[in-house]
């Protein structure tokens, strides 16, 4: 299995502009998760979606911030308009579910606003 | 709120030292617990984990077990090496299912 896929891996961008994300999780994984990893606030949940549909989005910081899943095999976080405090880390996740589940980081996106 | 702590880092060992990296958790009901490994310039990978009380979960030669009297999820390993520098996350599952991390503790271990 390729494992959670994300794209692109390295973003830089100006202040104001528009950035998305994107994610491919594991195959057959009914979860999906969005995390960001900042020195300052370590790892937090943003979002998270059970079979397509958003569960919890407590940690999405302010509107700028939206998430989206169209299907089983693809999701978007889109920051509309960036900040630079928007610099950070963002790991996609997917797990299979329930009690006890594992969830599977993919690679992380490295996202810098200037 | 749920939530986990881990003790504070850097851990600097030299190789072949035992290595504890202790984790205390606050839930409510008994979480299922894990230790995540972060390597540098890369994602979290599943180290171990435990779901229930007095379950020990092991990998790689690191072995944790689920301590519910103390709450504690304590990471040892018996001989580091070089190659187990990295950053270290405990974490639970909530009964929302969402993971709480700790903050996380960095391992260097030095030939």
């Amino acid at each position: 299995d390729a494992g959670v896929i994300q794209s692109p891996r390295h973003e830089v961008t100006e202040m104001g502009q528009e950035v998305t994300l994107r994610c491919k999780p594991i195959s057959g994984h009914n979860s999906l998760f969005w995390y960001r990893q900042t020195m300052m606030r370590g790892l937090e949940l943003l979002i998270y979606f059970n079979n397509n549909v958003p569960i919890d989005d407590s940690g999405m910081p302010e509107d700028r911030f939206s998430a989206k899943m169209p299907n089983a095999s693809f999701s978007t976080l889109k920051i509309q308009p960036s900040e630079p405090r928007d610099s950070a880390v963002y790991f996609c996740a997917s797990g299979s579910g329930g009690a006890g589940e594992t969830q599977y980081f993919g690679p992380g996106t490295r996202l810098l606003v200037l | 709120g749920d939530s986990v702590t881990q003790m504070e880092g850097p851990v600097t060992l030299s190789e072949e030292a035992f290595l504890t990296i202790n984790c205390t958790y606050t839930a409510t009901g008994y979480p299922s617990l894990f230790w995540y490994v972060q390597y540098p310039g890369e994602g979290l990978q599943l180290l171990l984990k435990a779901t229930k009380a007095d379950d020990k979960g092991s990998n790689k030669g690191f072995e944790a077990t689920y301590r519910k009297e103390t709450t504690s999820f304590h990471l040892e390993k018996g001989s580091v090496q070089v190659s187990d520098s990295a950053v270290y996350f405990c974490a639970l599952l909530d009964s929302s299912y969402k993971l709480i991390f700790g903050s996380g503790t960095r391992l260097l271990v030095r030939p």
